[in-house]
């Protein structure tokens, strides 16, 4: 079976500081990782996945995340965090290609509160 | 272009109703994918189409839950004699390939 864990549900940061939302993961095979941002009363918004190569992958709004084999991590990061920046942010992952289960096993989730 | 779509947006049931949800997927969009989402959770899977396929169901909770893409495109969520611990969001979504999953704003069921 495969996990999310988010362990923060909630992360403060100060608007134009550094930020970071962590996540870690647990899955029998090659992972394929995702982060999904969700506003109020709207759907998840996809930001940025890892499939394979480059740990660190670029983002949909300045995000980026690091992939960790070692640690299997995948923290959410962002050099300058915007008061925009505020919502509530998912962790996914699958199993690779070939590796079964297609749908997306998500954490519980991390509010993110940016403040002016 | 047009994203993917769900409707209704709201639904309140009374407990033992059966309910219905749609979804249309993004054009050309060959997996689907249902979630349901609690209070306060993230998503949790429900189900899998390739094409008209139901490849994986593995995520309904139970026999009440039923869900169909006759023809590989509009899918249809059904419950039957709801309960109140099937109140939540319950979102769609579609993908290309093997890449990311995109997702429909999501249809809030409450059953009183």
């Amino acid at each position: 079976a495969q996990s999310v864990a988010q362990p923060e549900d909630q992360v403060n940061v100060a608007e134009g500081n550094p930020l970071t939302v962590k996540c870690t993961y647990s899955v029998s095979g090659n992972p394929y990782l995702f982060w999904y941002v969700q506003y109020p009363n709207r759907g998840l918004q996809f930001l940025l996945k890892y499939i394979t190569g480059d740990n660190l992958v670029k983002g949909s709004y300045g995000f980026e995340a690091e992939f960790n084999k070692s640690q299997t991590s995948f923290h959410l990061k962002k050099p300058s965090a915007l008061v925009s920046d505020s919502a509530l942010y998912f962790c996914a992952v699958r199993v690779g290609r070939g590796g079964g289960a297609d749908g997306l096993t998500f954490g519980k989730g991390t509010h993110l509160i940016i403040q002016p | 272009g047009a994203g993917v779509s769900q409707s209704p947006r709201y639904k309140v049931a009374k407990r033992g109703q059966d309910v219905a949800l749609r979804c249309d997927p993004i054009s050309g969009h060959v997996s689907l994918f249902w979630y349901q989402q609690a209070l306060g959770q993230g998503p949790e899977f429900l189900t899998y189409f390739q094409n008209e396929a139901q490849l994986d169901k593995s995520g309904l909770p139970s026999d009440r839950f039923f869900a169909e893409r006759p023809e590989g495109s509009v899918s249809t969520l059904k419950i039957q004699r709801t309960q109140q611990e099937d109140s939540a969001v319950y979102l769609c979504a579609s993908r290309v390939g093997q890449l990311e999953q995109y997702f429909g704003p999501g249809t809030r069921l409450t059953v009183t």
